[in-house]
């Protein structure tokens, strides 16, 4: 199975900053099938991100995703309150699907 | 639109089994596999197994395989999960949710199964 470890393990930033997620894969990501999820407390994980860099419908374009093989990135520019959140990313073809531990954003 | 909607939570005691339902609409559910995945208290995603409706074929995470069912009727569009031989650790939040796609639309809302004596 494919290992995710993503850091920082917390990034605190001010409202108007960009932050960047990095995700590193144990092994080459075949397809890029690796995609970010954004969960808020109490709620389901929301993707973000498919294919490594296609934004899913009705997500912001201040969301981006770059990256290919073994190494991903998640820019969210112009950080805003909603923001504040965990953010997963995920292998997920083929199966097992398997996740980074996260990234918990705060905003200051 | 897609909605993945599921039962309620369920307080079960150690030994017991419980089944989870994750009834969908907005797309075709025999096109679709259907995935499960859990999240104990204050941890990370935990990827369980997927059914594919039209073939009716499981398949399922190494580590809880044995004690976990996942299955489907496509008459009413819900796939289920059934775990067994319940223990504290399995207390979990379960979602059910589709292959990430542009229009895959939101993962279940979960279902908070709480394993205690």
């Amino acid at each position: 199975d494919i290992e995710l470890t993503q850091s920082p393990g917390t990034l605190s930033l001010s409202p108007g900053e960009r932050a960047t997620l990095s995700c590193r894969a144990s092994q080459n990501i075949i397809g890029n099938h690796l995609g970010w999820y954004q969960q808020r407390p109490g709620q389901a994980p929301r993707l973000l991100i498919y294919g490594a860099s296609a934004r899913a419908a009705g997500v912001a374009d201040r969301f981006s995703g770059s990256g290919s093989g073994t190494d991903f990135t998640l820019i969210i520019n112009r950080l805003e309150p909603e923001d504040s959140a965990v953010y997963f990313c995920s292998h997920y073809r083929p199966s097992p699907w398997t996740f980074g531990q996260g990234t918990k954003v705060e905003i200051k | 639109q897609v909605q993945l909607v599921q039962s309620g939570a369920e307080v079960m005691k150690p030994g017991a089994s419980v089944k989870v339902s994750c009834k969908t609409s907005g797309f075709i559910f025999i096109d679709e596999y259907i995935h499960w995945v859990r999240q104990a208290p204050g941890q990370g995603l935990e990827w369980m197994g997927w059914v594919d409706p039209k073939r009716g074929v499981a398949r399922y995470s190494p580590k809880i395989q044995g004690r976990v069912t996942i299955t489907s009727d496509t008459s009413i569009s819900t796939a289920y999960i059934e775990v067994k031989r319940l223990q504290p650790d399995d207390t979990a939040v379960y979602f059910c949710a589709r292959h990430p796609t542009d229009i895959s639309g939101p993962w279940g809302q979960g279902t908070l199964i709480t394993v205690s004596s």
